[in-house]
């Protein structure tokens, strides 16, 4: 089956730091990957996302390369800060059309201090 | 811009009562889906649809049932709730079946006392 692996959290920062949360995954098919980011209280926002192999996906000075040859999505951004603290996680869904499962890896907590 | 508005925001109930949750969306999405959230458990799927009056079972269904009577609207009923049911409840649509990404809900959390 499909599945999405996250690195274990917390995450904890200081403001300006590099981010890095990696995810990997294993597929039966092509997937479409995500990242969704979780605010204390809310729901789950989509963050950003790529179809196809060596596309970046970026949002909010956030980026992930799609990367089939490692199977890697990894979240990265060049300087956090505070109200980036969230959870974050990866997801994939199949390709192509109709209804696909989307498969959410189990979220990473970034704490993002002063 | 509404987007997908969940009620209530917070509910206890008795074991053994029931009660219907309302997730409603107004960007005329096909899919919409029920997932539960769990420490430690990730998000698990309850049920969703992909389409008006349709829906089906995702991973956990057990306990649960759901109704799309309209587009609009997907509601996630609990006919005996018990303590395994408490948990943040959320709903999510999509225009597509999940390549275009989701919408979600800002969550219902439900204690079962």
């Amino acid at each position: 089956g499909n599945s999405v692996t996250q690195m274990e959290g917390p995450v904890t920062l200081s403001e300006e730091a590099f981010l890095t949360i990696n995810c990997t995954y294993t597929a039966t098919g092509y997937p479409s990957l995500f990242w969704y980011v979780q605010y204390p209280g809310e729901g789950l926002q989509l963050l950003l996302k790529a179809t196809k192999a060596d596309d970046k996906g970026s949002n909010k000075g956030f980026e992930a390369t799609y990367r089939k040859e490692t199977t890697s999505f990894h979240l990265e951004k060049g300087s956090v800060q505070v109200s980036d603290s969230a959870v974050y996680f990866c997801a994939l869904t199949l390709q192509p059309g109709g209804y696909q499962k989307v498969t959410f890896g189990t979220g990473t907590k970034l704490q993002v201090i002063p | 811009n509404a987007g997908v508005t969940q009620t209530p925001k917070f509910r206890v109930l008795k074991t053994g009562q029931s009660m219907t949750l309302l997730c409603a969306q107004d960007m005329n999405h096909e899919y919409m889906y029920w997932y539960r959230q769990d420490p430690g458990m990730g998000l698990r799927l309850i049920h969703y649809s992909v389409g008006e009056g349709t829906t089906a079972k995702g991973e956990v269904p057990d306990g649960y049932n759901v109704s799309r009577l309209k587009k609009q609207n997907f509601l996630l009923g609990l006919e005996s709730a018990a303590p395994s049911q408490t948990s943040v409840y959320f709903c999510a649509s999509s225009s597509t079946g999940g390549r275009s990404g989701y919408t979600f809900g800002s969550g219902t959390r439900l204690t079962v006392v």
